[in-house]
């Protein structure tokens, strides 16, 4: 069965601190990964994609590696910032369904 | 360019009633997806549709639920007689093609049976 695992389920972190979010994939077969943010009753807004011999991809303080032999992807958030409070939700694209199948998320919260 | 409209951002229906959920993708697409989610839950397939024609709908429920992208207009996710457990936000996603293309998300519509 496809699926995406992230860890943690949630997380708190103190605002200026770094954190490392993890994603596992059992999708088969592998076309991309993205990395999306959830705001609180908001859709989904991209912030990275990357497809198989990719490694690693960064957009702002968002970085984003990915380990295909090891079907394993993180997103590292360096200098957290209260707006980065939001659900990260790891996507994997399946060519051949045409869906995207998505991880239940890591809810993240940055304190001051 | 405006960005996926979904429309109404909420909705309240009684037992029973039809819930009617409106998707306009961007500009230029034409591959619809349709997520549920679920109260602390992660976004659920539903359907993928281009226009006139559903793709895959391997997510929807067999029964009271139905999607449609016609050839003008929106696209369309329709749910008859709903029950207290379609209460959900539903999201709609576009893009322009498959693949490596990226897919851009509605604000989602709040649905509420009381």
């Amino acid at each position: 069965k496809n699926q995406v695992e992230q860890s943690p389920q949630s997380l708190i972190i103190l605002e200026g601190k770094n954190c490392t979010l993890q994603c596992n994939y059992t999708v088969s077969p592998f076309s991309n990964l993205r990395w999306y943010k959830q705001d609180t009753g908001r859709g989904p807004v991209s912030l990275t994609i990357m497809t198989f011999s990719e490694n690693t991809k960064s957009n702002g303080r968002y970085t984003a590696t990915l380990d295909a032999d090891t079907k394993q992807s993180s997103l590292h958030i360096t200098a957290s910032q209260l707006s980065d409070s939001a659900s990260y939700i790891c996507v994997v694209y399946t060519g051949t369904a045409s869906k995207l199948t998505f991880g239940t998320g890591t809810r993240l919260q940055v304190t001051l | 360019n405006a960005g996926v409209m979904q429309n109404p951002r909420h909705l309240v229906r009684r037992r029973g009633q039809e819930a009617r959920l409106r998707c306009s993708p961007m500009k230029g697409h034409s591959h619809v997806y349709w997520y549920r989610q679920l109260p602390e839950e992660g976004l659920k397939f539903m359907v993928y549709l281009q226009k006139e024609n559903i793709i895959d709908e391997s997510g929807m429920p067999k029964e009271r639920f139905s999607a449609e992208f016609p050839k003008e207009g929106p696209s369309i996710l329709r749910i008859q007689q709903v029950v207290r457990g379609d209460s959900a936000a539903y999201f709609c996603a576009s893009s322009s093609g498959t693949g490596y293309t990226e897919a851009f998300f509605g604000q989602g519509t709040r649905l509420t049976v009381v």
